[in-house]
């Protein structure tokens, strides 16, 4: 069984432009979430989508935004790119259970 | 406002010791509560769980207890083993969103 696909795995990019992340989650589940993860804050979770609607948000900007494609895969584009940008992004994807959770290995953003 | 809090950014024990590794939570209208454990270059991985209506859950060497009257709980390994060095996350759920501390990193010494 395939788990949750993240790409692409490393990525570098410069100030001002903007950048697309995909993942596609483990088949059947319809629910994908996002976070990002940094030293000092650990994992922040961003938003939420489940059937092609974003249920939840977090607290970050505007730049941060996603959506879901019928399939369930799922992007996040992240606009205007800043320093603090760089992160590990990872995404998750759900049964629907609380339990069921499986996260993708990330993909590393490096804001230059 | 940080809902999820893990004050020990890192932890040492001895291989065969337990490790404890603790995390408290702001908001009472959590009502599951979630231990991952992260390797580098790797997402989490679920490790154990509980609900709020108990205040045990045992899976092998990991128990999970809940203080809901502090709003607290930890995650006990025992023995701790080589494999157990990592990055452990404590999470609250409520309403399908899951909410993380910072992590705690924990070294399994030899």
């Amino acid at each position: 069984k395939a788990g949750v696909t993240q790409t692409p795995r490393y990525l570098i990019k410069t100030r001002g432009q903007q950048v697309t992340l995909s993942c596609s989650p483990i088949s059947g589940h319809r629910s994908v979430s996002w976070y990002q993860q940094t030293p000092g804050q650990g994992l922040q979770f961003l938003f939420e989508y489940f059937s092609e609607t974003q249920r939840n948000k977090g607290n970050f900007p505007g730049r941060f935004s996603g959506r879901q494609f019928s399939n369930s895969r799922s992007e996040m584009n992240v606009s205007t790119l800043e320093l603090g940008d760089s992160a590990l992004y990872l995404c998750a994807s759900s049964t629907g259970r609380r339990d069921g959770y499986t996260f993708g290995s990330g993909t590393r953003l490096t804001v230059v | 406002d940080q809902q999820v809090k893990q004050n020990s950014p890192s932890l040492s024990v001895q291989e065969g010791r337990i490790s404890i590794l603790n995390c408290d939570y702001t908001n009472s209208m959590f009502d599951y509560f979630l231990w991952y454990k992260k390797y580098p270059a790797e997402g989490p991985t679920f490790l154990i769980s509980i609900s709020s209506i108990k205040d045990k859950n045992e899976d092998g060497r990991f128990t999970v207890f809940l203080n809901k009257s502090a709003k607290h709980l930890s995650l006990h390994i025992v023995p701790s083993q080589p494999g157990d060095s990592a990055v452990y996350f404590c999470a609250a759920n409520r309403d399908d969103k899951i909410i993380f501390g910072k992590g705690t990193r924990l070294h399994i010494l030899p």
